[in-house]
Formats: structure tokens, sequence, C-alpha cells
């Protein structure tokens, strides 16, 4: 069984253009968090998604973030005109939604965004 | 609002010695609490969780956390450690924020460093 599938694990852009980081939960999975982390610092929550659908976009920058996760293919984070400070580590994680309380949420190894 | 303290940077031990990183936690209700290990360059591993029950947790690796509720701590232990113990650690704290969704909310992280 795979684990959480990101990709590219790195990524190089210039200030302005678009970034687009790929995540594929593991197989049975359907709930995703992207968490974002930043130099010597933990991991901040940006936004949850479910099949189609944002579920709390509460971490999310107002302008510039958004997300997907579609019926079909990996769920997209997407970030347009990038800044330096994008310069971060993105982590994707799944989990299956089990009811009744909080599931173990499986980390891919992450993507590093480097604006230039 | 949720928070997680790790008042510990770095963590030094030697090898052979118990190890404890230290944890703090702020949430309204009833908390639940992880713990994640980060190897260099790699996503996060689950180490263990404290949903309800039982205070003292046992986990992956040798590591167990005892949640204390009168001290809102939740400090992770092993007896003896290894040095391929030294790793990045991060503390969670995870209540249902809405719809289901239970982002998870780390602590800076403690870096750990077992000594031969």
């Amino acid at each position: 069984n795979a684990g959480v599938m990101q990709n590219p694990r790195h990524l190089v852009r210039r200030r302005g253009q678009e970034a687009r980081l790929r995540c594929s939960p593991m197989k049975g999975h359907s709930h995703v968090y992207w968490y974002r982390q930043l130099p010597e610092e933990g991991l901040k929550f940006m936004v949850y998604l479910q099949k189609e659908n944002i579920i709390d976009e509460s971490g999310m920058p107002k302008e510039r973030f958004s997300a997907e996760f579609p019926k079909e293919g990996p769920s997209i984070l997407r970030i347009q005109q990038v800044v330096r400070g994008d310069s971060a580590a993105y982590f994707c994680a799944s989990s299956p939604g089990l009811a009744g309380g909080p599931d173990e949420q499986f980390f891919g190894p992450g993507t590093r965004l480097t604006v230039l | 609002a949720q928070s997680v303290a790790q008042p510990e940077d770095q963590v030094n031990v030697a090898e052979g010695n118990p190890l404890t990183v230290k944890c703090t936690y702020s949430v309204s209700g009833n908390p639940y609490l992880f713990w994640y290990v980060q190897y260099p360059n790699r996503g996060l591993q689950f180490l263990l969780k404290y949903i309800t029950g039982d205070n003292l947790v046992k986990g992956s690796y040798g590591f167990e956390a005892e949640f204390n509720k009168s001290q809102t701590s939740f400090h992770l232990k092993k007896p003896s450690a290894l040095v391929s113990d030294s790793a990045l650690y991060f503390c969670a704290v995870s209540k249902d924020s809405g719809a289901g969704s239970y982002q998870l909310t780390f602590g800076k992280g403690t870096k750990l460093s077992v000594i031969p």
C-alpha cells in the first residue's frame, strides 16, 4: 500500500510565476490536509478537503492560494504569482475519515518550493 | 484557539539514557494529542496519539507519552535512547473545528540529539 505521494519534491519558481503542488492520498483515504512549514517553524494548517469539497480553508492566505481535490486525480495546491515569502516546505496529509474522532494523518514527503 | 508549546528547541541525551521531550497544550474542551517525528528532508511520521482512556499511551519505536490533564502536558518519553532516535519531534493538538475538520496545530518542534 503506497503512502502519500507528493510531486514534485522540489520546485523552483521565479517571482510572479505559478506553482502547482500535487498530492495523491493513500489508497482508500478521502480526506486531505495541506500544511506549510516555514524555515525554523512548525507546520501550519492551510486547508482541509474531501473529494470535490473544500471543508475548512481557515488557514489559507486570502489571495493567490487555492486548493482542489477533484473526483478523479490528485489534490492540487495552487499558488499564483509567487513571492519570496512563499518559499517553504508544503506537506500533504491524508486520513481515512473515520467517524467519531480524529484519525491519524499520514504525511507525504513534502514539496520544497523555492522562489527566486 | 488551540496552541502547543514545546519549551525546548533542543534536547541532548546520551545513548542508553532515558529521554523526555516536553509538550504543553492549550485547547477548550477535550484535547486530542499527537506526537510526530521528522527525519531530514522527510515527511512526518506518526508516533502515538491520545484520544481518551489511559493517560499513558504507548507508540511506535518504544516511545510513550503521558497525558496530564491538570498540568495540560503530554510529554514524550523513552526509557533508553538510541542514536537513530535523533530527529525533530513535533507535538500536536487537534479538535473538531467544525464539519469534521480535525486540523492539527503543531508546536515548533524539538530537535533531539542522541550522543553515542
